[in-house]
Formats: C-alpha cells, sequence, structure tokens
C-alpha cells in the first residue's frame, strides 16, 4: 500500500459546481497537511496548511482532515475555470526543520465554462 | 516564483553527457530540496540540503549528486545523463516559521536523448 493515494482524474465538472478532492493515507505519523496546486508547465504553489484534524477555510477552499480515518479533503466551491490545474496533497510526519514532504500523485481538475 | 530561480529552463542533451541545474534564492532559507515530477510517479525528492556543504539523500538519488557552496545556490548534476532521466525538475526552498512548506521554482525540464 502506498503512503498517500490520490485519485488522479481529470475530474471535469461545469462552472460553479462543488468540488471534492481527497487523499487518503497510510502513516499515522503524519500530522501537517498541505494542499498545492500546479498549473500546466508552472511550479506547484501552496494553497492550504492544516495541522490537526478539522476544517479549515480560505475563501472558496475548505480543507479538511479526519486523522482517524486518514483522510484528507480539498472543497472548492463555486468553482472557476481559473481553478483549472492538478492538485497535489502533501503530508509531514514532524517539524525537524526541514521537510521530506510525502506527495500524492496529484488530480488534474477541468472546470469548463 | 519569487525568490526563487531555477535554470537551465529547458535543456536538451545526449545520453552520457553531464547536466547541472542550478537553483538559486533569494530568500535565505536554510533549506533547499531537489525534486522530479513523471506522469504516473508524482513528485519525488531527489537530494535535499540542510546548509551549507550539508546535503542528504532523499528517495530517487542514484544518478544524481548535488552541491551546497553557498547558501543562495544549491546544484544538482547529472554525472552521464540517461533516458531514464528526462523529467522536469523542481527546485524548492523551506524554512523559517513555515519549515514544513515549501515552496517551488518554476522547473526545469530536461530531455536525454
Amino acid at each position: 500500500q502506498k503512503e498517500v493515494e490520490q485519485d488522479p482524474g481529470p475530474l471535469s465538472v461545469p462552472e460553479g459546481a462543488i468540488v471534492s478532492l481527497n487523499c487518503t493515507y497510510s502513516n499515522s505519523a503524519f500530522q501537517y497537511f498541505m494542499w498545492y496546486r500546479q498549473y500546466s508547465r508552472k511550479g506547484p504553489e501552496l494553497l492550504m496548511y492544516t495541522y490537526s484534524s478539522g476544517n479549515k477555510e480560505d475563501g472558496r477552499f475548505t480543507a479538511q482532515v479526519d486523522k482517524s480515518s486518514k483522510y484528507i479533503s480539498l472543497f472548492i466551491r463555486d468553482s472557476q475555470p481559473s481553478d483549472s490545474a492538478t492538485y497535489l496533497c502533501a503530508m509531514a510526519s514532524m517539524n525537524s526543520g526541514y521537510s521530506t514532504l510525502t506527495f500524492g500523485k496529484g488530480t488534474m481538475l477541468l472546470v469548463s465554462p | 516564483d519569487a525568490g526563487i530561480t531555477q535554470s537551465p529552463r529547458h535543456k536538451v542533451t545526449e545520453t552520457g553527457t553531464p547536466v547541472t541545474l542550478r537553483c538559486h534564492q533569494t530568500e535565505n532559507h536554510r533549506y533547499m530540496y531537489w525534486y522530479r515530477q513523471d506522469p504516473g510517479h508524482g513528485l519525488r525528492l531527489i537530494h535535499y540540503s540542510y546548509g551549507v556543504k550539508d546535503t542528504d539523500k532523499g528517495e530517487v538519488s542514484d544518478g544524481y549528486s548535488v552541491s551546497r557552496s553557498k547558501t543562495e545556490d544549491f546544484l544538482l548534476t547529472l554525472e552521464s545523463a540517461t533516458s531514464s532521466q528526462t523529467s522536469v525538475y523542481f527546485c524548492a526552498i523551506s524554512g523559517g516559521a513555515g519549515a514544513n512548506v515549501l515552496t517551488f521554482g518554476a522547473g526545469s525540464r530536461l530531455t536525454v536523448l
């Protein structure tokens, strides 16, 4: 079993839809959870960062962590064509000063006008 | 990609030739990383550095070496490039209060013929 599982998609939705992106993981030592967004031919950029279980909201984006189920989600409300990108989940086990993140393989999202 | 510059951005080379990719940061962050990104594999850590002349291997380090002689520069060298090293290479940095948060460069696309 891979440490982090993420459906590669593509996930196609119409503009305005609510999008749910998910990752599951097997390592219970993971404590820090991130979502990165990567546009085509660009580097990943941090979208959301969470430490504890529960929800964190930032504008149209909500990150949800359920440590008991080893499951994290990213919700996008009122999706826009500009949200079309690949979304990578990432996790880390401890803040030792440096970060050896474990990444999911990414889910490609396509939002059509 | 504020604060991180990768060069070259694109390179085509032949099997057996040496290749050096450069990452330059202006953020004065302690930690620097080299990842490669391939379809079906996602982002994989090659090497990372936790200070000047302090480096360590990641999960896919075979065939790669790194050097860091200054805080701002982290070099990735392929001593004898192979076709399996055709990939997009990303440099990342982290440090300070957000040590678990990586900031990525724009990427270097390498093709080995």
